[in-house]
């Protein structure tokens, strides 16, 4: 079974342009979630996704940020336009039920350089 | 906000070592679970230990809960040089729909 994959691994960007991050969870998983780690602080939720719905936004930092999960499958984070201080690795995640104990399972991460 | 946070923020120790690590948080939870990051790569899942369990083992790796004092640890036992990395503690509080709450990790080294 394959895991959860990210793309790209790597994005430097001046500030002021567009970048959309893609995450492909784990085939059947419903739940999709998107965190990151800005430099030298914790790993942070942004937000969950259960199939196409947004179930909670809640750590979205502002309306820059705009998540989609068109039809369930795969997610996309787009910022726009990016400023300096969303350099950082974002994360996707996901896992399969909506069980409050069900584990997440982690992609590889993207690195986001804002210049 | 609940906020989980590691102690020792770093470790060094020799291989054959045992390593231990903990985690505090704030308020109830779902389960914690423990993440290892190898520099510059994703979040391997290691191991969930659900609100009502005490203590789970998984090969080299023994992680406790104590709801009442809102902590965990983490025991690697026979350390290895691969066993460097980062570990973090991450709960599922209660009433959060199970996104994670990370802390801010402990940096392990285990020299050959």
């Amino acid at each position: 079974e394959a895991g959860v994959t990210q793309f790209p691994s790597h994005s430097v960007i001046e500030k002021g342009q567009t970048v959309t991050l893609r995450c492909d969870p784990i085939s059947g998983h419903d739940n999709l979630y998107w965190y990151r780690r800005v430099m030298g602080k914790e790993i942070k939720f942004l937000l969950h996704f259960v199939k196409e719905s947004k179930q909670d936004e809640s750590g979205m930092p502002n309306n820059r940020f705009l998540a989609e999960r068109t039809g369930g499958t795969y997610s996309t984070l787009k910022v726009q336009p990016a400023e300096l201080e969303d350099s950082g690795v974002y994360f996707c995640a996901s896992s399969r039920l909506a069980d409050l104990q069900e584990t997440q399972y982690f992609g590889p991460g993207t690195r986001l350089l804002v210049l | 906000s609940q906020q989980g946070e590691e102690d020792p923020q770093a470790l060094s120790i020799q291989e054959g070592e045992n390593a231990t690590m903990n985690c505090s948080y704030k308020t109830s939870i779902n389960n914690l679970q423990w993440y290892r990051q190898n520099s510059g790569r994703g979040l391997v899942h290691l191991i969930l230990i659900r609100s009502n369990e005490r203590e789970k083992h998984s090969g080299r790796l023994r992680v406790t809960l104590d709801t009442s004092k809102k902590s965990s640890s983490l025991l690697i036992t026979a350390s290895r040089a691969a066993d460097t990395a980062s570990y973090f503690c991450a709960t599922a509080y209660s009433g959060g729909y199970n996104k994670l709450i990370f802390g801010a990790g402990t940096r392990l080294a285990v020299h050959p």
